[in-house]
């Protein structure tokens, strides 16, 4: 049973262009989470969804972030017209419920040139 | 609100020394989640442990235990004899009955000298 799979690992961008992080959650699990690690920082929550809902965005910025989860296909993070503030390490996680334990993915880690 | 607070920014212990992390958390709810995951230098996020707020029985796991005491909010994690292979970041969180989010604290990165 493969783990939660992002990708890239990797990404780089320069300012203004939009970067697109991709996240398949565990098999059977349907609520997926989306994190953002700053150097030398914990996380930050940003946006819980299932299958085709956003459950829950409070943490996401207003402007140039969105995030989905289609009936079919991995999870997306999208950020528009990046800026250097952008630059962070993205984790996904997936559960089976919403109360039990999340598994978390290799991370992404944005840099914004 | 909730919050968890993990007051130990950074700890160093000798090789085969037991050291104890300390988690303090903060909420209203009384049903709740606690948990442990560890983020070792390759950056991954590796889950420990989760803990249901109606449950307070201490849990031994290899060299790992973890005391919950709602008392004080507190659930603190220890490694006995530690080895090399401990050192990374460690980070408690909580979650509430809705699930949706988890409030991570600011971890705590142990380095463990040979």
């Amino acid at each position: 049973n493969a783990g939660v799979m992002q990708n890239p690992r990797h990404l780089v961008r320069r300012r203004g262009q939009e970067a697109r992080l991709r996240c398949s959650p565990m098999k059977g699990h349907s609520h997926v989470y989306w994190y953002r690690q700053l150097p030398e920082e914990g996380l930050k929550f940003m946006v819980y969804l299932q299958k085709e809902n956003i459950i829950d965005e409070s943490g996401m910025p207003k402007e140039r972030f969105s995030a989905e989860f289609p009936k079919e296909g991995p999870s997306i993070l999208r950020i528009q017209q990046v800026v250097r503030g952008d630059s962070a390490a993205y984790f996904c996680a997936s559960s089976q419920i919403p109360t039990a334990e999340a598994f978390f993915g290799q991370g992404t880690r944005l840099t914004v040139v | 609100a909730q919050k968890v607070t993990q007051a130990q920014t950074e700890i160093s212990v000798v090789e085969k020394e037991d050291v104890t992390l300390d988690c303090v958390y903060e909420t209203r709810d009384t049903t709740y989640y606690l948990f442990w995951y560890k983020q070792p230098p390759s950056g991954e996020l590796v889950f420990l442990i989760r803990r249901n707020s109606f449950d307070e029985q201490n849990e031994i796991s290899g060299r790992y235990s973890w005391n919950f005491q709602k008392s004080t909010s507190s659930f603190n994690f220890t490694i006995t004899a530690s080895q090399v292979v401990d050192s990374a970041v460690y980070f408690c969180a909580l979650s509430l009955n809705t699930g949706n989010q988890f409030y991570f604290g600011t971890g705590t990165s142990l380095t463990v000298i040979p």
